[in-house]
């Protein structure tokens, strides 16, 4: 199993331009969700999904949308990019809610805005 | 809205030694889990150590253990014999239902 996969692992952007962060995973898990990481802070929750077709906010969900139309992939799209969207995004998935089931990261994505 | 503070930015230890991350986390709810994780310079998160809330009995995985103390709200985290591939940035996290919350984060040096 390759686990949780994220394309790119680097991206630059211009103010305003579009783009969408990649994740998948081959575990069949029900729930997939979207971290940003900024220094000093933490990981903060932007949206996450319970299944196919079901989708919803986090802690920090503007500027960001996404969708769930498979189990395997939950792309995160970044509609007019900003420098306060650089970040490193980490996708997770886990079978099924709550804390009982552990989360499995990606590797990350190192994205710039300037 | 569910809290985690860590207020120990930087931690250093001795190679072999014992040291203990602090975690606190504010909530309202009885039923949830707390984490620890990993992060080393290759920005992996790796999950060190999970409690749920409900069972008094403190976890231990091998050379990490915590210390869960329900009615303070606080979940510390200790390494036994430090190891230097224990350096790293380590986040207390909190999980109920569908919200998660991570700490700030703590950096781990460990001093051979």
């Amino acid at each position: 199993n390759a686990g949780v996969t994220q394309t790119p692992k680097f991206q630059v952007l211009k103010t305003g331009q579009s783009m969408t962060l990649q994740c998948a995973q081959d575990m069949n898990h029900e729930y997939m969700s979207w971290y940003r990481q900024d220094p000093g802070m933490g990981l903060r929750l932007i949206h996450y999904s319970v299944g196919a077709g079901i989708t919803d906010q986090g802690e920090v969900p503007n500027g960001y949308n996404v969708s769930r139309s498979t189990t395997e992939d939950f792309p995160l799209r970044l509609l007019s990019a900003a420098p306060s969207q650089t970040s490193v995004y980490f996708c997770a998935s886990s079978q099924g809610l709550a804390g009982r089931n552990e989360q499995f990261f990606g590797p990350g994505t190192r994205l710039t805005v300037l | 809205a569910q809290t985690v503070t860590q207020s120990q930015p930087e931690m250093s230890v001795q190679e072999a030694e014992t040291v203990t991350l602090s975690c606190t986390y504010d909530t309202s709810e009885s039923d949830y889990y707390l984490f620890w994780y990993k992060q080393p310079p290759s920005r992996q998160m790796i999950l060190v150590i999970r409690q749920e809330a409900y069972k008094q009995q403190n976890a231990t995985e091998n050379r990490f253990s915590v210390n869960f103390q329900k009615a303070a709200k606080s979940f510390s985290l200790k390494i036994s014999d430090s190891q230097l591939g224990d350096a790293a940035m380590y986040f207390c996290a909190y999980r109920e239902n569908n919200d998660m919350r991570f700490g700030a984060g703590t950096r781990l040096t460990v001093k051979p």
